[in-house]
């Protein structure tokens, strides 16, 4: 069973901060994914990444797949309070997704 | 709209009842997926679909759970003699069949008394 281990869990910081969440899996995923769901909503996706090596740029949000497509990171830079909500990584297994447990982000303003 | 619709949005039920979840997906999508959400979880996988293919059951976690695709479009997930352990929020996506892109309703939340 292939798992992605998410860190940190949960992360409090003020409006302006930088920060970077960790996804990390011992298997290798043909694509890796990231969500964010905010309470009482499904998660939305923001970018699919493919390639080892991979970096995507969205506004504030910076997403990196390694080179060995084990592991992601997400940094976001000068953090809102929009931010706020639950990160997911989910890595691509076939058909379907293995999704990490998530980091619950709150930014404070 | 033209979302992926869930319904109930919330559902309580005692110990044992059976439940029936819905899902209507985004028109034209071919594959609907399940999940299922438990607080400060990941999701889930509980079942898939793909047009006319055999579901992929594999995550259903007993034979209480079932799930059915009718028309190729709405999804209904059935839990017999609910326990107080399948509360959880469940979820829907789905998506085009390629390359894993979901959209995800909005969810049922399912509390057990």
């Amino acid at each position: 069973t292939q798992l992605l281990e998410q860190s940190p869990q949960f992360l409090s910081i003020q409006e302006g901060e930088n920060l970077t969440v960790y996804c990390n899996s011992s298997s290798v995923f043909s694509s890796l994914q990231w969500y964010r769901q905010e309470p009482g909503e499904g998660p939305v996706l923001l970018v699919t990444v493919v390639t080892g090596g991979e970096v995507k740029k969205l506004k504030r949000l910076t997403f990196q797949f390694g080179d060995a497509r084990k592991d992601s990171s997400l940094h976001i830079t000068a953090a809102q309070p929009g931010d706020t909500g639950l990160d997911l990584c989910a890595g691509g297994d076939g058909n379907k997704l293995v999704f990490g447990a998530g980091t619950i982000l709150r930014v404070k303003s | 709209g033209a979302g992926v619709s869930q319904s109930p949005s919330n559902k309580v039920t005692e110990k044992g009842k059976d439940v029936e979840l819905r899902c209507d997906p985004i028109s034209g999508h071919t594959a609907l997926y399940w999940y299922r959400q438990s607080l400060g979880q990941g999701l889930e996988f509980l079942i898939y679909f793909q047009g006319n293919s055999a579901p992929d059951k594999s995550g259903l976690p007993s034979d209480r759970f079932s799930a059915e695709r009718t028309g190729g479009s709405v999804s209904t997930l059935t839990i017999q003699r609910t326990q107080q352990e399948d509360s959880a929020v469940y979820l829907c996506a789905s998506g085009p069949g390629t390359k894993n892109i979901q959209y995800f309703g909005a969810g049922t939340r399912l509390s057990v008394l």
